[in-house]
Protein backbone atom coordinates (compact mmCIF):
# COMPACT_ATOMS: atom_id res chain seq x y z
CA UNK A 1 0.00 0.00 0.00
CA UNK A 2 0.92 3.51 -0.27
CA UNK A 3 2.18 6.03 2.30
CA UNK A 4 3.57 9.21 2.41
CA UNK A 5 5.93 10.87 5.01
CA UNK A 6 6.61 14.41 6.06
CA UNK A 7 9.23 15.79 8.48
CA UNK A 8 9.95 16.88 10.84
CA UNK A 9 6.76 17.28 12.36
CA UNK A 10 7.58 20.43 13.93
CA UNK A 11 10.53 22.78 13.67
CA UNK A 12 11.15 26.33 14.99
CA UNK A 13 13.02 28.99 13.19
CA UNK A 14 14.45 31.89 13.19
CA UNK A 15 13.82 34.82 10.97
CA UNK A 16 16.40 34.66 8.18
CA UNK A 17 17.06 31.23 8.71
CA UNK A 18 17.60 28.61 5.85
CA UNK A 19 14.55 25.46 5.59
CA UNK A 20 14.18 22.17 4.39
CA UNK A 21 11.29 20.02 4.22
CA UNK A 22 10.80 16.95 2.81
CA UNK A 23 8.29 14.24 2.36
CA UNK A 24 8.73 10.85 0.44
CA UNK A 25 6.09 8.48 -1.11
CA UNK A 26 6.23 4.53 -0.86
CA UNK A 27 4.52 2.10 -3.19
CA UNK A 28 3.91 4.10 -6.35
CA UNK A 29 5.93 5.79 -9.19
CA UNK A 30 5.37 8.58 -10.71
CA UNK A 31 3.00 10.39 -8.85
CA UNK A 32 1.71 14.07 -8.96
CA UNK A 33 3.37 15.50 -5.90
CA UNK A 34 2.03 19.00 -4.54
CA UNK A 35 3.04 21.01 -1.32
CA UNK A 36 0.44 23.39 0.60
CA UNK A 37 0.25 25.63 3.19
CA UNK A 38 -2.58 25.88 5.96
CA UNK A 39 -2.92 29.28 7.83
CA UNK A 40 -4.59 28.89 11.14
CA UNK A 41 -8.03 27.79 10.39
CA UNK A 42 -7.92 28.45 7.21
CA UNK A 43 -8.24 26.32 3.77
CA UNK A 44 -5.11 24.97 2.23
CA UNK A 45 -3.33 27.05 -0.49
CA UNK A 46 -1.25 25.34 -3.13
CA UNK A 47 2.40 26.29 -3.64
CA UNK A 48 3.81 23.98 -5.69
CA UNK A 49 3.24 21.02 -7.80
CA UNK A 50 5.76 18.29 -9.63
CA UNK A 51 4.36 15.98 -12.56
CA UNK A 52 7.68 14.02 -12.93
CA UNK A 53 11.63 14.29 -11.51
CA UNK A 54 13.07 18.14 -11.98
CA UNK A 55 9.54 19.18 -13.11
CA UNK A 56 8.29 22.34 -10.69
CA UNK A 57 5.71 24.19 -11.22
CA UNK A 58 4.93 27.52 -8.89
CA UNK A 59 1.53 28.33 -8.18
CA UNK A 60 1.97 31.98 -5.70
CA UNK A 61 5.41 33.85 -6.22
CA UNK A 62 7.07 33.92 -2.80
CA UNK A 63 9.89 33.30 -0.22
CA UNK A 64 9.85 29.30 -1.09
CA UNK A 65 11.23 27.21 -3.45
CA UNK A 66 10.87 22.97 -4.51
CA UNK A 67 12.74 20.32 -5.79
CA UNK A 68 11.93 16.78 -6.88
CA UNK A 69 15.42 14.82 -7.53
CA UNK A 70 14.04 11.46 -7.25
CA UNK A 71 10.93 10.31 -8.72
CA UNK A 72 8.99 9.82 -4.91
CA UNK A 73 10.40 12.86 -3.21
CA UNK A 74 9.49 15.95 -2.89
CA UNK A 75 11.67 19.15 -1.26
CA UNK A 76 10.41 22.51 0.12
CA UNK A 77 12.93 24.95 0.64
CA UNK A 78 13.96 28.82 1.79
CA UNK A 79 17.15 30.38 1.78
CA UNK A 80 15.92 33.04 4.28
CA UNK A 81 12.45 32.52 6.52
CA UNK A 82 10.45 35.14 7.04
CA UNK A 83 7.75 35.53 9.67
CA UNK A 84 5.23 35.37 7.29
CA UNK A 85 6.33 31.72 6.30
CA UNK A 86 5.28 30.44 9.43
CA UNK A 87 2.24 28.16 8.79
CA UNK A 88 0.98 24.29 8.28
CA UNK A 89 2.73 22.47 5.42
CA UNK A 90 0.91 19.92 3.49
CA UNK A 91 2.83 17.22 1.24
CA UNK A 92 0.13 15.51 -0.94
CA UNK A 93 0.35 13.09 -3.83
CA UNK A 94 -1.53 11.44 -6.97
CA UNK A 95 -1.50 8.96 -9.63
CA UNK A 96 -1.97 11.43 -11.86
CA UNK A 97 -4.99 9.04 -13.49
CA UNK A 98 -7.28 12.16 -13.87
CA UNK A 99 -9.57 11.55 -10.66
CA UNK A 100 -7.68 14.29 -8.61
CA UNK A 101 -7.76 12.13 -5.92
CA UNK A 102 -5.22 13.47 -3.35
CA UNK A 103 -3.61 11.58 -0.66
CA UNK A 104 -1.62 13.73 1.88
CA UNK A 105 0.66 13.60 4.66
CA UNK A 106 0.79 14.05 8.12
CA UNK A 107 2.30 17.61 7.71
CA UNK A 108 4.88 19.95 8.99
CA UNK A 109 4.26 23.09 11.69
CA UNK A 110 6.62 25.84 10.83
CA UNK A 111 7.06 28.74 13.28
CA UNK A 112 9.07 31.39 12.12
CA UNK A 113 10.39 34.03 15.34
CA UNK B 1 -12.97 34.61 -4.38
CA UNK B 2 -11.74 30.97 -3.97
CA UNK B 3 -13.26 28.01 -5.94
CA UNK B 4 -15.13 25.99 -3.37
CA UNK B 5 -16.81 28.19 -0.55
CA UNK B 6 -17.84 26.10 2.71
CA UNK B 7 -20.59 27.19 4.54
CA UNK B 8 -20.89 27.75 7.51
CA UNK B 9 -17.33 28.46 8.16
CA UNK B 10 -18.29 26.41 11.65
CA UNK B 11 -21.11 24.35 13.20
CA UNK B 12 -21.60 22.88 16.10
CA UNK B 13 -23.98 20.02 17.34
CA UNK B 14 -25.32 17.59 19.50
CA UNK B 15 -24.39 13.73 18.93
CA UNK B 16 -27.03 11.80 17.22
CA UNK B 17 -28.16 15.06 15.16
CA UNK B 18 -27.63 15.43 11.51
CA UNK B 19 -24.55 17.58 10.05
CA UNK B 20 -25.03 19.51 6.76
CA UNK B 21 -22.24 21.49 5.60
CA UNK B 22 -22.49 23.14 1.69
CA UNK B 23 -19.90 23.88 -0.68
CA UNK B 24 -20.27 26.69 -3.76
CA UNK B 25 -17.90 26.98 -6.94
CA UNK B 26 -18.05 29.09 -9.23
CA UNK B 27 -16.56 27.44 -12.79
CA UNK B 28 -17.24 23.98 -14.69
CA UNK B 29 -15.84 20.83 -12.76
CA UNK B 30 -15.02 17.39 -13.42
CA UNK B 31 -15.52 16.03 -9.89
CA UNK B 32 -16.09 17.33 -6.16
CA UNK B 33 -14.19 16.55 -3.61
CA UNK B 34 -14.86 16.05 0.05
CA UNK B 35 -11.82 15.55 3.09
CA UNK B 36 -11.70 15.71 6.51
CA UNK B 37 -9.11 17.19 8.75
CA UNK B 38 -8.79 16.48 12.30
CA UNK B 39 -7.10 19.35 14.21
CA UNK B 40 -2.83 19.43 13.63
CA UNK B 41 -3.09 16.52 10.48
CA UNK B 42 -3.34 16.12 7.63
CA UNK B 43 -6.46 15.76 5.04
CA UNK B 44 -8.03 12.49 4.63
CA UNK B 45 -10.38 11.78 1.26
CA UNK B 46 -13.94 11.06 2.08
CA UNK B 47 -15.56 10.77 -1.07
CA UNK B 48 -15.89 12.10 -4.67
CA UNK B 49 -18.77 13.06 -7.01
CA UNK B 50 -18.40 13.12 -10.66
CA UNK B 51 -20.11 15.92 -12.25
CA UNK B 52 -22.61 13.64 -14.37
CA UNK B 53 -23.46 12.61 -10.68
CA UNK B 54 -26.17 13.85 -8.40
CA UNK B 55 -25.56 11.76 -5.30
CA UNK B 56 -23.18 9.68 -3.69
CA UNK B 57 -23.30 7.49 -0.32
CA UNK B 58 -20.45 6.45 1.67
CA UNK B 59 -21.91 4.55 5.10
CA UNK B 60 -23.30 8.02 7.24
CA UNK B 61 -21.80 10.44 4.68
CA UNK B 62 -24.32 11.57 1.79
CA UNK B 63 -23.02 13.87 -1.00
CA UNK B 64 -25.19 15.78 -3.44
CA UNK B 65 -24.37 17.73 -6.26
CA UNK B 66 -26.23 20.46 -8.42
CA UNK B 67 -24.13 21.34 -11.49
CA UNK B 68 -26.64 24.33 -12.59
CA UNK B 69 -26.35 25.86 -8.59
CA UNK B 70 -22.71 24.78 -8.99
CA UNK B 71 -23.05 23.86 -5.13
CA UNK B 72 -22.47 20.53 -3.14
CA UNK B 73 -23.77 19.39 0.13
CA UNK B 74 -22.19 16.62 2.69
CA UNK B 75 -24.79 14.88 4.55
CA UNK B 76 -23.35 13.19 8.04
CA UNK B 77 -26.00 11.32 9.88
CA UNK B 78 -26.32 10.28 12.96
CA UNK B 79 -22.59 12.10 14.10
CA UNK B 80 -20.59 11.43 16.61
CA UNK B 81 -18.01 13.50 18.79
CA UNK B 82 -15.42 11.55 16.61
CA UNK B 83 -16.60 13.67 13.83
CA UNK B 84 -15.52 16.34 15.02
CA UNK B 85 -12.95 17.84 12.40
CA UNK B 86 -12.34 20.53 9.76
CA UNK B 87 -14.34 19.44 6.65
CA UNK B 88 -12.97 20.59 2.92
CA UNK B 89 -14.67 20.71 -0.45
CA UNK B 90 -11.93 20.72 -3.17
CA UNK B 91 -13.11 20.90 -6.90
CA UNK B 92 -11.20 19.62 -9.68
CA UNK B 93 -11.17 21.14 -13.00
CA UNK B 94 -11.61 19.93 -16.88
CA UNK B 95 -7.98 20.38 -17.56
CA UNK B 96 -5.07 19.17 -15.03
CA UNK B 97 -5.02 17.49 -11.81
CA UNK B 98 -4.77 20.29 -9.15
CA UNK B 99 -7.70 20.55 -6.62
CA UNK B 100 -8.87 24.08 -5.89
CA UNK B 101 -9.93 24.06 -1.73
CA UNK B 102 -12.34 25.84 0.11
CA UNK B 103 -11.97 27.37 3.51
CA UNK B 104 -13.46 24.73 5.33
CA UNK B 105 -16.20 24.21 7.88
CA UNK B 106 -15.20 23.15 11.32
CA UNK B 107 -17.84 20.79 12.79
CA UNK B 108 -17.86 20.18 16.63
CA UNK B 109 -20.04 17.11 17.55
CA UNK B 110 -21.28 17.61 21.46
CA UNK B 111 -21.25 13.97 23.55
Amino acid sequence: SQTIHQWPATLVQPVGSPLSLECTVEGTSNPNLYWYRQAAGRGLQLLFYSVGIGQISSEVPQNLSASRPQDRQFILSSKKLLLSDSGFYLCAWDSGQGRGEQFFGPGTRLTVL
Amino acid sequence: SQQGEEDPQALSIQEGENATMNCSYKTSINNLQWYRQNSGRGLVHLILIRSNEREKHSGRLRVTLDTSKKSSSLLITASRAADTASYFCATLKGAGNMLTFGGGTRLMVKP
